[in-house]
């Protein structure tokens, strides 16, 4: 398995509070991303890193903001969360050339 | 990146060869084609990939045609634990993120 943490695994909060999930590499890999999945909807591109401090947004970016100050962590912060914001996020390694994704466990996310 | 279209849902006999369309009647000539599946609560697996050739590892086999507007992934015997969600996404090489679409949900029935 490809070596990705997600932290933490669950979590439930309250709208308007901040929250921050992690993710967490051992590959060294250049790329990472964020994903959210919902019923009904594949995954959805949150925001993406192609290097330390180089992030880009994705399909779904409005309400989050990611940062990457070394190449193991990428974070992604709900800075005021929203019941919209409830899913289950997804990281994933990888990517580049090949195209070939390692994802981790995924973090379930509920705001009430 | 060129556009997906997958049945919503597919079923296949246990045992038997599942073979999933997909099709990217605008794809562009650097365009690669991915196959992914995700097994239930799971993070997204990658199956195989292609660009002309067919394609075939220990997982799947992938058939592009020759026009390469469409693809099929074919799990040649399928097994109770290929049920899953299968995504098939065209991308360019390099630094371009995969998005995926919802896929085809295939049921393996005993």
């Amino acid at each position: 398995d490809a070596g990705i943490t997600q932290s933490p695994r669950h979590k439930v909060t309250e709208t308007g509070t901040p929250v921050t999930l992690r993710c967490h590499q051992t590959e060294n890999h250049r790329y990472m991303y964020w994903y959210r999945q919902d019923p009904g909807h594949g995954l959805r591109l949150i925001h993406y890193s192609y290097g330390v401090k180089d992030t880009d947004k994705g399909e779904v970016s409005d309400g989050y903001s990611v940062s990457r100050s070394k190449t193991e962590d990428f974070l992604l912060t709900l800075e005021s969360a929203t019941s919209s914001q409830t899913s289950v996020y997804f990281c994933a390694i990888g990517g580049g050339n090949t195209g070939e994704l390692f994802f981790g466990e995924g973090s379930r996310l509920t705001v009430l | 990146d060129a556009k997906t279209t997958q049945p919503p849902s597919m079923d296949c006999a246990e045992g038997r060869a599942a073979n999933l369309p997909c099709n990217h009647s605008t794809i562009s000539g650097n365009e690669y084609v991915y196959w992914y599946r995700q097994i239930h609560s799971q993070g997204p697996q990658y199956i195989i990939h292609g660009l002309k050739n067919n394609e075939t590892n220990e997982m799947a086999s992938l058939i592009i045609t020759e026009d390469r507007k469409s693809s099929t992934l074919i799990l040649p015997h399928a097994t109770l634990r290929d049920t899953a969600v299968y995504y098939c996404i065209v991308r360019r090489s390099g630094n371009t993120p995969l998005v995926f679409g919802k896929g085809t949900r295939l049921s393996v029935i005993a």
